[in-house]
């Protein structure tokens, strides 16, 4: 069984610029939510995606946008990248939207984005 | 809005000892609420769930209660080890599925 992935690991993108996050879920997963993690800090929720729509949005501008793909795979964009963006971007599936806030989560390792 | 506290932020002990990881929200109106390990770095590892029905869960050495009425979570930690050496999170799931999380507390264990 595989685990949650994210890609990539590591990326450093300047002000202004958009960049483009993924993440594969676990495999049977149709539920991913993706989280932003400021060091020193709990993560914070962005929006959980449920058989490719959107069912859920946590305190972020609309220039933080998903995508849910068939395979259920996701990914996060953000547009106009600010300083404050920088972070560490946390992608967790779950079996299905019930079992996201009844189930464990699994978590992906995460992408550490700096903004300069 | 629902608030997560976690005391202490930090905490270093030898190895051995017992311990006790505090989180307290400030809506009792909640779901579940789970306890994480995160690992520098690294994503989180979820260790116990509750559901709002319950008190408590034991896995292995951890065992985490729940008092919804006073807004309070404990993590309990049995004979800690170098390897419990992490960050733990708490985080309440709310009605609307949200999740919201505690800044965590930094457990270093010494051997």
């Amino acid at each position: 069984e595989t685990g949650v992935t994210q890609s990539p690991t590591h990326l450093i993108k300047t002000r202004g610029q958009q960049v483009t996050l993924r993440c594969s879920s676990q495999s049977g997963h149709n539920t991913v939510s993706w989280y932003q993690q400021a060091l020193g800090q709990g993560p914070q929720f962005i929006f959980q995606y449920y058989r490719e729509e959107e069912n859920g949005r946590g305190n972020f501008p609309p220039r933080f946008s998903g995508l849910q793909f068939p395979n259920y795979s996701s990914e996060l964009n953000v547009n106009a990248l600010e300083l404050d963006d920088s972070a560490l971007y946390l992608c967790a599936s779950s079996l299905d939207r019930v079992s996201s806030y009844n189930s464990p989560l699994h978590f992906g390792n995460g992408t550490r984005l700096t903004v300069t | 809005k629902q608030e997560v506290t976690q005391i202490p932020a930090a905490l270093s002990v030898p190895e051995g000892e017992n311990l006790v990881l505090n989180c307290s929200f400030t809506d009792s109106a909640i779901y579940n609420l789970q306890w994480f390990r995160q690992d520098p770095g690294k994503g989180l590892t979820s260790l116990l769930l509750i559901q709002s029905s319950q008190r408590e869960q034991t896995s292995g050495r951890l065992n985490a209660s729940l008092d919804k009425s006073s807004g309070r979570s404990t993590l309990y930690i049995a004979a800690s080890q170098p390897g419990d050496s992490a960050t733990y999170l708490c985080a309440v799931i709310l009605v609307s599925q949200n999740f919201v999380f505690g800044p965590g507390t930094r457990l270093s264990v010494l051997p």
